[in-house]
């Protein structure tokens, strides 16, 4: 049982540059998150998909679009990357909002 | 909207010494409540939770008690260790609502 993954681990990009995230999760769960985690800001939601075939914007959608290609998987894509998106980037899932959420391990993006 | 405050870090402690580390939380709803870990290089964990007013959510000696009268869920352990040196995020959810809203952290730091 993985829990949730995250592909790629680092990564550095140059301005103008597009990558996609890619997060899975093998528990089942409905929903799923993307967060970025900046140092005195604790965690800010960029999207969430609360079941398969749907996505929601979150705090800080900008620059940012996700697919939630079936239940497992759930990819946030920067299409053109600003140095104001160097952060580091969380998935998570949960299979309801009582019983918290499970992250995955991170992706360290640097965009120089 | 949702808002959660915790103490401001960083803290150090000696090895079995006691810890607290305040969370206070406003929030539009009725909130289930949460304290998260993070150590170095890794992802969030949920440390424990708590679903309504008086429960008290407890792991690995961890312990903190849902206060509705006074917006609380201080985190609380009586003897700390050195491998519990870690950043401690607090964070709530409301019913109907997938986001979790996220403290700052508190980087804590056991020394021998």
């Amino acid at each position: 049982n993985a829990g949730v993954t995250q592909t790629p681990k680092f990564q550095v990009l140059k301005t103008g540059q597009s990558m996609t995230l890619q997060c899975a999760q093998d528990m089942n769960h409905n929903s799923m998150y993307w967060y970025r985690q900046d140092p005195g800001m604790g965690l800010r939601l960029i999207y969430y998909s609360a079941s398969e075939g749907t996505t929601d914007k979150g705090e800080v959608p900008n620059g940012y679009n996700v697919s939630r290609l079936n239940k497992r998987e759930f990819s946030l894509r920067l299409e053109s990357a600003a140095p104001s998106q160097t952060s580091v980037y969380f998935c998570a899932s949960s299979e309801s909002a009582a019983r918290g959420s499970y992250f995955g391990p991170g992706t360290r993006l640097t965009v120089t | 909207g949702d808002s959660v405050t915790q103490m401001e870090g960083p803290v150090t402690l000696s090895e079995e010494a006691f810890l607290t580390i305040n969370c206070t939380y406003t929030a539009t709803g009725y909130p289930s409540l949460f304290w998260y870990v993070q150590y170095p290089g890794e992802g969030l964990q949920l440390l424990l939770k708590a679903t309504k007013a008086d429960d008290k959510g407890s792991n690995k000696g961890f312990e903190a008690t849902y206060r509705k009268e006074t917006t609380s869920f201080h985190l609380e352990k009586g003897s700390v260790q050195v491998s519990d040196s870690a950043v401690y995020f607090c964070a709530l959810r409301t019913t109907g609502n997938e986001k979790l809203t996220f403290g700052t952290g508190t980087r804590l730091t056991i020394i021998p």
